[in-house]
């Protein structure tokens, strides 16, 4: 089965600065999807950003970037110029490609503080 | 678009008793999901229906928990004979299936279970 590891249950950021969340999983497989999603406090989940394992390029998504390293089995989101509204529980997910299976699987999540 | 609706937002309930939440898709999403969060964990998937089949289920969900989506349109999750382990966060989310399956699902806003 797979399984998504966040191994940093809280970081903090000073705004404006850059912070990096990492995340590590298991397969066995080659192809796959990985998102980040983030979960302010009281309000519901959103989408940061998401790739495809296929893909060798990292995805960015305005100030939000990943650094996806396949061999490792890494997905890190890196937040530039942190704002107050980053602050916020972060969860890394992996879904398969195989079966029809839909399912996400999260990672513990992380508490990112945003300090003014 | 109107995002996932999800009713109530919080129940308090008596152990031994049935509870049942709803959840409302955003329209034309054809595939819902409903995920289970406790506290300072990741959601963990529960059950993933295409129009009203449902296709998935997780070992997670016992002979207490049944979910239905009668018309492909809006689904319930019923608990019952609560127990004290079932207090938790349920969350539903959304997503258009289609070729493309990487479509990400979209959450609610969750609706927040204790037993007493």
């Amino acid at each position: 089965a797979q399984t998504v590891t966040q191994s940093q249950p809280e970081m903090s950021v000073q705004e404006a600065e850059t912070v990096t969340l990492s995340c590590t999983y298991d397969t066995s497989e080659s192809d796959y999807y990985l998102f980040w999603y983030k979960q302010p406090p009281s309000r519901q989940m959103i989408l940061v950003i998401r790739q495809e394992a296929y893909k060798q390029q990292n995805a960015t998504e305005n100030r939000f970037s990943v650094n996806f390293q396949k061999a490792a089995k890494s997905f890190s989101l890196k937040i530039s110029d942190s704002q107050l509204g980053d602050a916020a529980m972060y969860f890394c997910a992996y879904r398969t490609t195989k079966g029809g299976s839909e399912k996400l699987v999260f990672g513990k999540g992380m508490k990112l503080t945003v300090n003014p | 678009d109107t995002g996932v609706s999800q009713n109530p937002r919080h129940k308090i309930t008596k152990r031994g008793q049935n509870v049942t939440f709803r959840c409302d898709p955003i329209s034309e999403h054809n595939r819902l999901y409903w995920y289970r969060q406790t506290l300072g964990q990741g959601p963990e998937f529960l059950t993933y229906f295409q129009n009203e089949a449902q296709l998935e289920k997780s070992r997670l969900l016992s002979d207490r928990f049944s979910a239905e989506r009668p018309k492909g349109s809006f689904s319930t999750l019923e608990i019952q004979r609560t127990e004290q382990g079932d207090s938790a966060m349920y969350l539903c989310a959304s997503s258009l299936g289609s070729r493309d399956s990487n479509q990400p699902q979209h959450f609610g806003d969750g609706t927040r279970l204790s037993i007493l």
